[in-house]
């Protein structure tokens, strides 16, 4: 059963542009990781907000998270050629869990 | 690949006959986890593994076993593969704490095509 949606399904901007991902859940969360995908290779984690976190930073990337509308976004910034790739919200249900629930994943093309 | 490797990376097989794919860890983490990625579905969990011999189903377990008789090894078996079993199959592995799922590390993925 998916938990988290991704929205837009597809994205295709120009590099230096900005780019904003969204996710949405259904069932309250410990914490929402991001994840990468790039063709052909396995994912890989970007970053994890905790559900009492609101923001959350790493070098370029912006992981917003409102536990009220249940919905986080991902932002990228001055976004570069290799930024092309899957990306893909995940949660960790409350009280507790030993599994992530992926969403089914979003494209991000960057256009040189 | 945070010291993941699948094996075989790639395998063409026939409908009917048994399949193991292997994924090994050198990272000594608790758990480990097997998911399939087809378009259109995202990832989605098979079984998964929270200690040596501990296992437990996922969402999409029909047709698959799995056995972890070391730490660093997990294996999934498809008893009788069917052509809907072709698919790309990711082992990742998580060191958990306080009770909820952390951070999970990929291996490279099994693409898997059943004729």
């Amino acid at each position: 059963s998916q938990q988290g949606e991704e929205d837009p399904q597809a994205l295709s901007i120009q590099e230096g542009e900005n780019a904003t991902m969204n996710c949405s859940y259904k069932t309250s969360i410990n914490n929402l990781q991001w994840y990468r995908q790039n063709s052909g290779r396995g994912l890989v984690h970007l970053i994890l907000i905790r559900s009492n976190e609101r923001e959350k930073h790493s070098g370029r990337l912006r992981v917003t998270l409102d536990t009220s509308k249940k919905s986080s976004s991902l932002l990228i910034t001055a976004s570069r050629a290799a930024d092309t790739a899957s990306y893909f919200c995940a949660t960790a249900s409350f009280p507790g869990s030993e599994k992530l629930v992926f969403g089914k994943g979003m494209k991000l093309t960057v256009n040189p | 690949d945070a010291g993941i490797t699948q094996s075989p990376r790639h395998k063409v097989t026939e409908t009917g006959t048994p399949v193991t794919l292997r994924c090994h860890q050198t990272e000594n983490h608790r758990y480990m986890y097997w998911y399939r990625q087809d378009p259109g579905h995202g990832l989605r969990l098979i079984h998964y593994s929270y200690g040596v011999k501990d296992t437990d189903k996922g969402e999409v377990s029909d047709g698959y076993s799995v056995s972890r008789s070391k730490t660093e090894d997990f294996l999934l078996t498809l008893e009788s593969a069917t052509s809907s079993q072709t698919s790309v199959y990711f082992c990742a592995i998580s060191e958990s704490g306080r009770g909820q799922v952390e951070t999970q590390y990929f291996g490279p993925g099994t693409r898997l095509l059943v004729l």
